[in-house]
C-alpha cells in the first residue's frame, strides 16, 4: 500500500539552529513529493516539490529537501531556524492516482 | 490578487442542521477540492471536481454534498447525516487535473472552522 510517514509529530528547536523534519514514503511507483507549511488557522502553502528532476530541491524561505530513493525518504531541512518558521509542516506524496498527506509535524522555535 | 476565498471563517451549528461552506477562486483553475482537517490526522479528501458540472467522492464523502455549477465556485454542504462534523475545512484548487505525476501542487484557502454545539 502507498503511504507517507512523518516520523516526528513535534520538533522543537532554538532560533538560529538547524531544522530537520523527517518524511518517509512507501510506494512501488516513482513518486512526486511535496512539503507544505500551515500557520495557525490558515491554509497550506507549498514550500517545495520533487518531480524526478534534481534530487536536492530548494524551496521558499530557505528550506530544502533531498530525495533519497534508497532510503525512501524526503526530509526537510533549514540551516538556521527563525521564529516565523513555527508552524505545522506536511509531507505529501503523489503516485498514480493517489495524493496522500502525512499527519503533520509541528515545529516550535524558541528564542 | 488571485486566490481562494472561503467563508465563513468560523461557523457554529446546532445538531441536525445543514450548513454550507463557500469556496470561490479567481485563479481560473479547473480542479477544486474539499479537505477536512482534524488534529493529528493530516488532511482527508471529501470531494473533488475536475471540471464544471462534475465531481467525485473522496475518501470521506459520507454526510457531505457539493455542487460545481460554475468554474470559480465549489460550495460544500455539511448535512445532518455527518456524525462528527466539528473540524477545520479547507478548500483547494489546482491548475489542471491532479493525480497525474507532478501536478500535485494545490492552492489553499484559509479554511472554515465548523463547530457543532
Amino acid at each position: 500500500a502507498q503511504s507517507v510517514t512523518q516520523l516526528d509529530s513535534h520538533v522543537s528547536v532554538s532560533e538560529g539552529t538547524p531544522v530537520l523534519l523527517r518524511c518517509n514514503y512507501s510506494s512501488s511507483y516513482s513518486p512526486s513529493l511535496f512539503w507544505y507549511v500551515q500557520h495557525p488557522n490558515k491554509g497550506l502553502q507549498l514550500l517545495l516539490k520533487y518531480t524526478s528532476a534534481a534530487t536536492l530541491v530548494k524551496g521558499i524561505n530557505g528550506f530544502e529537501a533531498e530525495f533519497k530513493k534508497s532510503e525512501t525518504s524526503f526530509h526537510l531541512t533549514k540551516p538556521s531556524a527563525h521564529m516565523s518558521d513555527a508552524a505545522e509542516y506536511f509531507c505529501v506524496y503523489q503516485a498514480g492516482t493517489a495524493l496522500i498527506f502525512g499527519k503533520g509535524t509541528t515545529l516550535s522555535v524558541s528564542s | 490578487d488571485g486566490g481562494i476565498t472561503q467563508s465563513p471563517k468560523y461557523l457554529f451549528r446546532k445538531e441536525g442542521q445543514n450548513v454550507t461552506l463557500s469556496c470561490e477562486q479567481n485563479l481560473n483553475h479547473d480542479a477544486m477540492y474539499w479537505y477536512r482537517q482534524d488534529p493529528g490526522q493530516g488532511l482527508r479528501l471529501i470531494y473533488y471536481s475536475q471540471i464544471v458540472n462534475d465531481f467525485q467522492k473522496g475518501d470521506i464523502a459520507e454526510g457531505y454534498s457539493v455542487s460545481r455549477e460554475k468554474k470559480e465556485s465549489f460550495p460544500l454542504t455539511v448535512t445532518s447525516a455527518q456524525k462528527n462534523p466539528t473540524a477545520f475545512y479547507l478548500c483547494a484548487s489546482s491548475i489542471g487535473p491532479t493525480f497525474t505525476a507532478g501536478t500535485g501542487e494545490l492552492f489553499f484557502g484559509e479554511g472554515s472552522r465548523l463547530t457543532v454545539l
